[in-house]
């Protein structure tokens, strides 16, 4: 069975740093890894999405990396806002669409 | 832009009643899910429906759980005779075919079992 971890649990930082999320996952068989941001109460929204092939991908001030062979994701936010404070959550896709395992997430903190 | 849509936003029933949550996914999807997540636990898969059948379920989707596609555009998601651990947010997402289309969420019902 896929286990997705996420490190930091919880992270502050000062408005204007750059920082690093990162993401492991047990299994390299994934079909794509899905970047998500939950605000509290709230759905999750999609923020990035890398296919199996790729190796990065960016949008923004986000940028998020795959590194298969050693069963990591990376989410690196540019100079982070207040606004970008939430829940941050990595889901790696199994093959046929069918299932997405989640890691428990990381609850940023952005200070102004 | 498109988005999945759930109601009720909050649900409250009685343990052993019945619920049905409801969901519209995006009208050119063709993947349709349901999660949940208890408060302070991960996301969690219960089902997967595909071309008007369940494609895949988790071993917290037993027989109490059932989905259904009842027309073309609503899913929905019955939970019979409900107990106090199936409190948690339910969410509805959705995803197109092929490596490219996300998986979007819809905002969630807030079942509370008491």
């Amino acid at each position: 069975k896929q286990e997705v971890t996420q490190i930091p649990a919880a992270l502050s930082v000062p408005e204007g740093e750059n920082l690093v999320l990162n993401c492991s996952f047990t299994d390299s068989a994934i079909y794509n890894l899905q970047w998500f941001r939950q605000d509290p109460g709230k759905g999750l929204t999609s923020l990035l999405l890398i296919q199996s092939s790729q190796r990065e991908q960016t949008s923004g001030r986000l940028n998020a990396s795959l590194d298969k062979s050693s069963g990591r994701s990376t989410l690196y936010i540019a100079a982070s806002q207040p606004g970008d404070s939430a829940t941050y959550l990595c889901a790696v896709g199994t093959y046929n669409f069918n299932k997405f395992y989640f890691g428990s997430g990381t609850k940023l903190n952005v200070k102004p | 832009e498109p988005e999945v849509t759930q109601t009720p936003s909050h649900q409250v029933t009685q343990m052993g009643q019945e619920v049905i949550l409801r969901c519209v996914p995006i009208s050119n999807h063709l993947y349709f899910y349901w999660y949940r997540q208890i408060l302070g636990q991960k996301v969690e898969f219960l089902v997967s429906f595909y071309n008007n059948e369940i494609s895949e379920k988790s071993e917290i989707f037993d027989d109490q759980f059932s989905v259904e596609r009842p027309d073309g555009s609503n899913f929905t998601l019955k939970i019979r005779s409900t107990k106090l651990e199936d409190s948690a947010m339910y969410f509805c997402a959705s995803s197109g075919e092929g490596q490219v289309t996300p998986l979007h969420f819809g905002n969630g019902t807030r079942l509370t079992v008491t």
